[in-house]
């Protein structure tokens, strides 16, 4: 079974910080999946990375794709408010396989 | 907006009655999904379906059965329910975006087995 431990399962800071959350695992992936959920909803997609050390960015967030493909990283830089919510990883272990490997999630409060 | 929707999005019973949940998508996807959340344990797959009539077990599927008889509806079902089942219940779909699955879920079921 494939496991995707993120941490820290809890993050609260401040209006204007920076933080870094992380999903990591012993197996490869094919792909990482980025997921935001917001209270009383199901997650949303917020990026793909495919390949080893890719890098993406989503306006303030900066997503990282591990050179060996078994971890990858969200960096937030200056939160907002609106940035509040449960932050999933999920990995995809061959393209076309159809289901995903969740990760354990991260709960990110941003205070006003 | 994938266009899934789930029934009921709130239920409470009790233990050892049976339970359906029923997901229900209005654009064809063949691939539909059925994870449950709880805290510390991030989504985790039940049963998942690959057509009408075809399905197949996830990480979680003990206690739980599912059916689908059409395309769009994707039904999961909890014989006899435990308290150990008390979750939510999200339903998703899956879409291919270039070499990739990408899943849409619904608004989810929150089950409480008393």
């Amino acid at each position: 079974t494939q496991l995707l431990e993120q941490s820290p399962q809890f993050l609260s800071i401040q209006e204007g910080e920076n933080l870094t959350v992380y999903c990591n695992s012993s197996s490869v992936f094919s792909s990482l999946q980025w997921y935001r959920q917001e209270p009383g909803e199901g997650p949303v997609l917020l990026v793909t990375v495919v390949t080893g050390g890719e890098v993406k960015k989503l306006k303030r967030l900066t997503f990282q794709f591990g050179d060996a493909r078994k971890d990858s990283s969200l960096h937030i830089t200056a939160a907002q408010p609106g940035d509040t919510g449960l932050y999933l990883c999920a990995g995809e272990s061959n393209f076309g396989n159809e289901k995903l490997t969740f990760g354990t999630g991260t709960r990110l409060t941003i205070i006003p | 907006d994938a266009g899934i929707t789930q029934s009921p999005r709130h239920k409470v019973t009790e233990t050892g009655t049976p339970v359906t949940l029923r997901c229900h998508q209005t654009e064809n996807h063949r691939y539909m999904y059925w994870y449950r959340q709880d805290p510390g344990h991030g989504l985790r797959l039940i049963h998942y379906s690959y057509g009408v009539k075809d399905t197949d077990k996830g990480e979680v599927s003990d206690g739980y059965s599912v059916s689908r008889s059409k395309t769009e509806d994707f039904l999961l079902t909890l014989e006899s329910a435990t308290s150990s089942q008390t979750s939510v219940y999200f339903c998703a779909i899956s879409e291919f975006v270039g070499r990739t699955d990408t899943q849409y879920f619904g608004p989810g079921t929150r089950l409480t087995v008393l």
